[in-house]
């Protein structure tokens, strides 16, 4: 059972343009939805992260949008950069569980 | 100051041999996780490790995986007699205790089982 599904998979934006990767969560007991950044042959790091009293948290070109009701959370990359292009993970954890992560969507802004 | 580092980088074994990874959390993170990354397959959990409670071991695999976190800081997961579908990134991060405190990852052990 997959609890954290991450759409698509692969994402191509024109730089300038706006990247949006989608989630979605089944256990309403997660509160806790952060967003990692991985670049090859590097650990996921950090990006934006948001609790679930909130509907959107902005951070610089990085949005996170969430709709509670929806069990939905999304990431929006404002003027993407090619300087963005990696893969992203989504995830989400209740307390302090361990976090489940999405599968992950490999974004690559083209110039 | 210093991140969570992992050793070795890279390891290439033999099949059914046994493999020792190394973590070196962040200091004073009191709490450890294992993760591994397949290709494709996002970060599926393996272990957790929180200051001196019993380990969260829900998520390893087989009984061929075991991890140990000595003094409460380097942790260790051993693999024994490993597989080809024990080839995977296996990563390593930690936090500070809290429900508040961000999660931090090393750089992976990219292991190569043949």
């Amino acid at each position: 059972q997959q609890q954290v599904k991450q759409s698509p998979q692969s994402l191509i934006v024109q730089k300038g343009g706006i990247s949006i990767i989608n989630c979605a969560y089944e256990n309403t007991a997660f509160d806790y939805f952060p967003w990692y950044q991985q670049f090859p042959g590097k650990g996921p790091a950090l990006l934006i992260a948001i609790r679930p009293d909130v509907s959107e948290k902005k951070e610089g070109r990085f949005t996170i949008s969430f709709n509670k009701s929806a069990k939905q959370f999304s990431l929006h990359i404002m003027d993407s950069q090619p300087g963005d292009s990696a893969t992203y993970f989504c995830a989400a954890r209740s307390g302090n569980t361990p976090l489940v992560f999405g599968k992950g969507t490999r974004l690559s802004v083209i110039a | 100051g210093a991140g969570v580092s992992q050793s070795p980088s890279n390891k290439v074994t033999e099949k059914g041999k046994d493999v020792e990874l190394r973590c070196d959390p962040i200091s004073g993170h009191t709490a450890l996780y294992w993760y591994r990354q397949s290709l494709g397959q996002g970060l599926e959990f393996l272990i957790y490790f929180q200051g001196n409670s019993a380990p969260d071991k829900s998520g390893l695999p087989s009984d061929r995986f075991s991890a140990e976190r000595t003094g409460g800081s380097v942790s260790t997961l051993t693999i024994q007699r490993t597989q080809q579908e024990d080839s995977a990134v296996y990563l390593c991060a930690s936090r500070l205790a809290g429900v508040n405190y961000e999660q931090y990852f090393g750089p992976g052990t990219r292991l190569t089982v043949t």
